[in-house]
């Protein structure tokens, strides 16, 4: 069966630090792969999503970068994190076609940024 | 951008009661679903319905689309305690390898 990694589950980080959260998926192979983060008691919102290793594709103007150097590995990064960059990140992948694109997610990961 | 709007935003009920949710959307859509989380944690996938489908059943859970409105809706009945969460509408549109979240509505079911 499919599974999906996300670490750490909290983080705190001083602003101007750099950051890495790290997604794996265990079970499938060529998953699509998303980021979203999402604030206190809101929707979720796509930063990032990738369609195969190397293939990133960008969905807000941000802080963040994102990168897929394995078919079941994707990494949320930032070089300097700032107070805004705080909020609840999750990661989730699908598999496109006649699956109708269901997403199965981790279970996420909780940064403040002080 | 959210392509969603739910309603109610929060939702109180009594155990044993139904739940109904509403979610409204702006352009064509592929397919609607529907997704739980729990405080805290990751969200969970419940249902999805087609374009072309009116209503679909899952146990308890029971959704409609009205595509000439661009609105769905979640019935939960004879809800528990286990249900409360926030629940998620999302859709797929165009190409199909994104989903757009509702804000969504946050169920609280008392005992």
């Amino acid at each position: 069966s499919q599974t999906i990694h996300q670490w750490p589950a909290t983080l705190v980080q001083p602003v101007g630090s750099p950051l890495s959260l790290e997604c794996t998926v265990e079970g499938t192979s060529n998953p699509n792969l998303y980021w979203y983060r999402q604030a206190a008691g809101r929707g979720l919102q796509l930063l990032f999503y990738s369609v195969g290793i190397g293939q990133i594709s960008s969905e807000v103007p941000q802080n963040l970068s994102a990168s897929r150097p394995q078919d079941r590995q994707f990494i949320l990064s930032s070089k300097k994190l700032l107070l805004s960059d705080s909020g609840f990140y999750l990661c989730a992948w699908s598999v496109g076609g006649q699956g109708g694109n269901i997403q199965y997610f981790g279970a996420g990961t909780r940064l403040s940024v002080l | 951008s959210q392509q969603g709007e739910e309603d109610p935003q929060a939702l109180s009920i009594q155990e044993g009661e139904n739940a109904t949710m509403n979610c409204s959307y702006k352009t064509s859509i592929n397919n609607l679903q529907w997704y739980r989380q729990n405080s805290g944690r990751g969200l969970v996938h419940l249902i999805l319905i087609r374009s072309n489908e009116r209503e679909k059943h899952s146990g308890r859970l029971r959704v409609t689309l009205d595509t000439s409105k661009k609105s769905s809706s979640l019935l939960i009945t004879a809800s528990r305690a286990a249900d409360t969460a926030s629940y998620f509408c999302a859709t797929v549109t165009g190409g199909g390898n994104k989903l757009t979240f509702g804000t969504g509505t946050q169920l609280k079911v008392e005992l």
